[in-house]
């Protein structure tokens, strides 16, 4: 069965400080990774995934994660956090079906001023 | 494109009472999916629909728990009768299930709370 974990439930930062974000998945096979950000009230917004080729995956508002297979992780991370950043992250891990994803917990992220 | 609508976006009901949830897909997807958040259980997976068919409901809690999707355009998740432990944030989402490559798209979800 496929799991995903985020050790850290809470992180909080400077504005302009670099952030990264911690996932580490289980899966058979090789999976689909995905971050989302989810801000108050709001859905769940998709960040950036990954399939298959480069390991560095690049996504909107100027995340970018790093899939590393000897690892089983999928980092999110940002060189200079905004105030605006400051929401719930979540990573998920799904097979050929998008939908099916498995979640973690979530990040909480504060961003400090 | 609006997105995937959910409503209403609050629910307030007593105990006992019957709750429908409702969501429109975005136009074109043809997978659509039912989540629940919680503080104590994250997020869960409910049911899934592809082309209107219910593929997987494993992540449904109980009978009280039913879903429909009479039409492409259209699905409902119904709580009878509803408990205080239903209390969430139920989230719809969909996606284009023909692609791999395509992720979901999540509505602004529906806050339940039981009385």
């Amino acid at each position: 069965a496929q799991s995903v974990t985020q050790p850290d439930i809470h992180i909080t930062v400077s504005e302009g400080a670099s952030l990264e974000l911690r996932c580490n998945y289980s899966y058979g096979a090789t999976p689909y990774l995905f971050w989302y950000v989810q801000s108050p009230g709001q859905g769940l917004q998709l960040l950036l995934k990954y399939f298959s080729g480069d390991t560095l995956v690049q996504g909107i508002k100027g995340f970018e994660a790093e899939f590393k297979r000897s690892q089983s992780s999928f980092n999110l991370r940002k060189p200079s956090v905004h105030w605006s950043d400051a929401a719930e992250y979540f990573c998920a891990v799904a097979n050929t079906n998008a939908g099916k994803s498995t979640f973690g917990d979530g990040t909480t992220l504060t961003v400090k001023p | 494109d609006a997105g995937v609508i959910q409503s209403p976006r609050h629910e307030v009901t007593e105990m006992g009472q019957e709750v429908t949830l409702r969501c429109k897909p975005i136009s074109g997807h043809n997978s659509l999916f039912w989540y629940r958040q919680t503080m104590m259980r994250g997020l869960e997976l409910l049911i899934y629909f592809n082309n209107n068919v219910p593929i997987d409901d494993s992540g449904m809690p109980e009978d009280r728990f039913s879903a429909k999707m009479p039409n492409a355009s259209f699905s409902t998740l119904k709580i009878q009768p509803s408990e205080p432990r239903d209390s969430a944030v139920y989230f719809c989402a969909s996606t284009s299930g023909s692609s791999y490559n395509s992720p979901l798209h999540f509505g602004n979800g529906t806050r339940l709370t039981v009385t």
